[in-house]
């Protein structure tokens, strides 16, 4: 079963904004995990998170995770249309050795 | 980070038979697991791959009707078995890492007709 939710479902922007999707989840986690997946192929890893950090930064991607209210954010900075694609949150959680549950996804598409 | 490999990439198939899908990773990797993406949703895990175990398999999830092997750190497979088309989706293996971070292989696209 899946663990939570994210929105938006979709986004569509213009190349050089910004795009910033939300994950929620329901359990307590070790770590949270997201992923980027084009035109239903293969999930490229993007950036994990730990439970105990509150920001991470990977090149154009800012991810902040908020343990109290159960909530992550990716933000894609001077978005690109190669940034078009689905992206997905996933939790580790506590008690589920390493499986993880996703989140629903964000369609997201740049448009030049 | 792990390179994974899956095959075959796509497979059209008949209702009533078998398939087998084979995923190998390039290093060795703690756990290894299975996942389902139905069209248009998320994924959702099929089981763990257990190294010379039997796998442990999700709620809705039986080993008979999805074998699985891992008889080494750095391989495993998935057979899909009786197919109908309600097992029409994309089948991707999973390797975690001793940093916790989890890779996919490209997936494996099944159409049952």
């Amino acid at each position: 079963s899946q663990q939570g939710e994210e929105d938006p479902q979709a986004l569509s922007i213009q190349e050089g904004e910004n795009a910033t999707m939300n994950c929620s989840y329901k359990t307590s986690i070790n770590n949270l995990q997201w992923y980027r997946q084009n035109s239903g192929r293969g999930l490229v890893h993007l950036i994990l998170i730990r439970s105990n950090e509150r920001e991470k930064h990977s090149g154009r991607l800012r991810v902040t995770l908020d343990t109290s209210k159960k909530s992550s954010s990716l933000l894609i900075t001077a978005s690109r249309a190669a940034d078009t694609a689905s992206y997905f949150c996933a939790t580790d959680n506590q008690d589920s050795w390493g499986k993880l549950q996703f989140g629903a996804g964000t369609q997201v598409v740049v448009t030049p | 980070s792990a390179v994974i490999s899956q095959k075959p990439s796509r497979d059209i198939c008949q209702r009533g038979t078998s398939l087998t899908i084979q995923c190998q990773v390039d290093s060795q990797v703690t756990m290894m697991f299975w996942y389902r993406q139905q069209p248009g949703q998320s994924l959702t895990l099929i089981a763990t791959a257990n190294q010379g175990s039997e796998a442990t398999y999700e709620s809705g999830f039986v080993i008979d009707k999805f074998p699985i092997s891992r008889p080494n750190l750095t391989f495993s497979t998935l057979t899909v078995s009786n197919m109908s088309p309600e097992d029409s989706s994309i089948y991707l293996c999973s390797g975690r890492d001793g940093a916790y971070e989890q890779y996919f292989g490209p997936g494996t696209r099944l159409t049952v007709t």
